[in-house]
């Protein structure tokens, strides 16, 4: 398996502009995440699917992130406006069912890097 | 509040000699605590898990420990390399709960 696919890898774009970054997991796993790093902040947790599902959003810092997961296969985290503190690394990441030998470790992507101008 | 607490200052240790990280949270009860390492520009890579009935795992030169008392777990590499260098972050799931929860992470340095 290819693990979990981002993109874009970068991003740089000006203050106002729509961003959407695009996730892929990894064929069979059911939960997927969308966290983000900044030196301040560390690594943030933002949402969270459950078998397609968001179960919860409440790291999304406001109104002006989203996230969908229209199937198991593709996830996206779009921001409309982008701010300059927007600025972070933005990865994904997805984990099989528990059970068995299993116990949620999560496999991350490689991030996409943002810089809001 | 919840808080998970990792060694504040940067570790640089001589190849050879065994790295100790910390671990410290307030205010979770976790059921699994998960220790990952990132290299700059990746993402992070699951390295060891520990069920908060376990008191002790290893994996080839890594040894984690797990005190639910002490709330504290303490991640060991021993025999460092330099390609050991890296930084290191650990994360808490509470019971029932799907969220992964991290620390700041601990950057390590092993000098040839």
């Amino acid at each position: 398996d290819a693990g979990v696919i981002q993109s874009p890898r970068h991003e740089v774009t000006e203050m106002g502009q729509e961003v959407t970054l695009r996730c892929k997991p990894i064929s069979g796993h059911n939960s997927l995440f969308w966290y983000r790093q900044t030196m301040m902040r560390g690594l943030e947790l933002l949402i969270y699917f459950n078998n397609n599902v968001p179960i919860d959003d409440s790291g999304m810092p406001e109104d002006r992130f989203s996230a969908k997961m229209p199937n198991a296969s593709f996830s996206t985290l779009k921001i409309q406006p982008s701010e300059p503190r927007d600025s972070a690394v933005y990865f994904c990441a997805s984990s099989a069912p528990k059970g068995g030998a299993n116990t949620g470790e999560l496999f991350f992507g490689e991030g996409s890097r943002l810089t809001v101008l | 509040s919840q808080k998970i607490e990792q060694n504040s200052e940067a570790l640089n240790i001589q190849e050879g000699k065994t790295a100790t990280l910390t671990c410290n949270y307030t205010n979770y009860s976790p059921a699994y605590l998960q220790w990952y390492r990132q290299d700059p520009g990746r993402g992070p890579v699951f390295l060891l898990l520990i069920r908060e009935n376990e008191k002790e795992k290893r994996k080839e030169r890594l040894k984690v420990t797990f005190d639910t008392t002490l709330k504290q777990s303490l991640f060991h590499i021993t025999a460092s390399q330099p390609a050991d260098s890296a930084t290191y972050l650990c994360a808490l799931e509470e019971a029932f709960d799907y969220k992964l929860s991290f620390g700041a992470g601990t950057t390590v340095t092993v000098r040839a």
